[in-house]
């Protein structure tokens, strides 16, 4: 069966400090990659997306990058965090054409200090 | 620009009774309608998927319409359980792998 996975599940990082989460999917093969943020009382934002390794596409201009070293792991890291950088991140993944269904990682809460 | 409006923002059912969550969007192209649920902290789950032929479609006591001409879709939830309450997020994609979210339904389903 099809899983995903994240970590780690919440984090609290200071102002100026690096960041890397970890989105890993078991199960299935070339899928499509997803990074949202969800921040409070708003809908998710996609951040970044991945349709193969090595292939990255930014969805909004911000302090956040993203990689996909293997084909069923995608990594959204930041060289300096900001306070707005705090929310809940989101991976999902999908198979193939837009009718798929999206599964969702079990998210990471994220709190910059 | 693409937006998805969902209403109410916030509802509180008793245990039992029936309720109906309401979705716009102004999405263009159109490839598909979803519904999701997402429990408080975790991610969200899909209960439906509706393309533009589709007006019905069932998931055990969730219910979602689509009326294509009007932009408009609905989650009906038939005999609500404590279990039901969550967000209720309306989520349109206009192909491309995208998807555009609503910001959700909060639901509270009282004892």
């Amino acid at each position: 069966s099809q899983t995903i996975h994240q970590w780690p599940a919440t984090l609290v990082q200071p102002v100026g400090s690096p960041l890397s989460l970890e989105c890993t999917v078991e199960g299935t093969s070339n899928p499509n990659l997803y990074w949202y943020r969800q921040a409070a009382g708003r809908g998710l934002q996609l951040l970044f997306y991945s349709v193969g390794i090595g292939q990255i596409s930014s969805e909004v201009p911000q302090n956040l990058s993203a990689s996909r070293p293997q084909d069923r792991q995608f990594i959204l890291s930041s060289k300096k965090l900001l306070l707005s950088d705090s929310g809940f991140y989101l991976c999902a993944f999908q198979r193939g054409v837009s009718y798929n269904e999206q599964f969702f990682g079990p998210g990471t809460r994220l709190t910059v200090l | 620009k693409n937006q998805v409006e969902q209403s109410p923002q916030s509802l509180i059912i008793l245990e039992g009774k029936n309720c109906t969550l309401q979705c716009n969007y102004t999405v263009s192209p159109f490839s598909n309608l979803r519904w999701y649920k997402q429990d408080t902290g975790r991610g969200p789950v899909s209960l439906t998927i509706m393309t533009f032929s589709e007006n019905t479609k069932s998931n055990g006591r969730y219910t979602a319409t689509l009326d294509a001409d009007t932009k408009q879709s609905s989650l009906h939830i038939t005999a609500s359980q404590l279990s039901d309450s969550a967000s209720y997020i309306c989520v349109v994609s206009p192909g491309f792998q995208k998807l555009v979210f609503g910001t959700g339904t909060r639901l509270l389903v009282s004892p």
